[in-house]
């Protein structure tokens, strides 16, 4: 049981250029995240989704974009990376109604550095 | 909007009781979180608190809840050097989205 995967774990961007973040769980969960954790902010919701096709903006969604087009995937997407994008990426996926306590499973992170 | 505060780091010695600190301001919170970050890793929960209890207890681990307060505190009894990390607080008020605190760096000294 993998949980929470995360490609690549590591990143190195020059200012401008494309990239994709994958993140993949096996647990079935309906809501999937994007944080990214800085050095005294801590985590920051970039991007959420409750469902398959549902995609909604966090605190700090400017300069990505997701997309939820299968249940198990959660792509976040920069279109042109910048420095202050310099970040670690992290996945999470919950369960939804249900039984909800919130809990949220983590993946190991994505590191990405913006040159 | 939600917000959680936390002190940035704790130093222990070994064998004593470490006690985290948490502070929050939406007292529409339903749940409240401790979350535990190693080095290098995600974020794994430690423990939770439903918003109507004062108390948890779970082996090592004592969470504590004054909602009139809005504090949250964790205890970790015989803290042990593999006890080192980042201890995150957190708080959700729905299904969407989580509001995590700036974590607390747990120092265990051997």
């Amino acid at each position: 049981n993998a949980g929470v995967t995360q490609t690549p774990k590591f990143r190195v961007l020059k200012t401008g250029q494309s990239m994709t973040l994958l993140c993949a769980q096996d647990m079935n969960h309906e809501y999937m995240y994007w944080y990214r954790q800085d050095p005294g902010m801590g985590l920051r919701l970039i991007h959420y989704s409750v469902g398959e096709g549902t995609t909604a903006k966090g605190e700090v969604p400017d300069g990505y974009n997701v997309s939820r087009l299968k249940k198990q995937n959660f792509l976040l997407g920069l279109e042109s990376a910048a420095p202050s994008q310099t970040s670690v990426y992290f996945c999470a996926s919950s369960r939804g109604t249900g039984g909800y306590t919130g809990e949220l499973f983590f993946g190991e992170g994505s590191r990405l550095t913006v040159l | 909007g939600e917000d959680v505060e936390q002190s940035l780091f704790l130093s222990v010695r070994e064998g004593d009781s470490s006690v985290i600190n948490c502070t929050y301001t939406d007292s529409s919170s339903t749940y409240l979180y401790w979350y535990k970050q190693e080095p290098g890793a995600g974020l794994q929960l430690l423990t939770y608190i439903f918003s109507n209890m004062d108390m948890k207890q779970d082996q090592r681990l004592t969470v504590l809840l004054n909602k009139k307060d809005k504090h949250l505190s964790l205890r970790i009894a015989d803290t042990q050097t593999g006890d080192s990390a980042i201890y995150f607080c957190a708080e959700s008020t729905g299904y969407q989205k989580v509001t995590f605190g700036i974590g607390t760096k747990l120092q265990v000294i051997p």
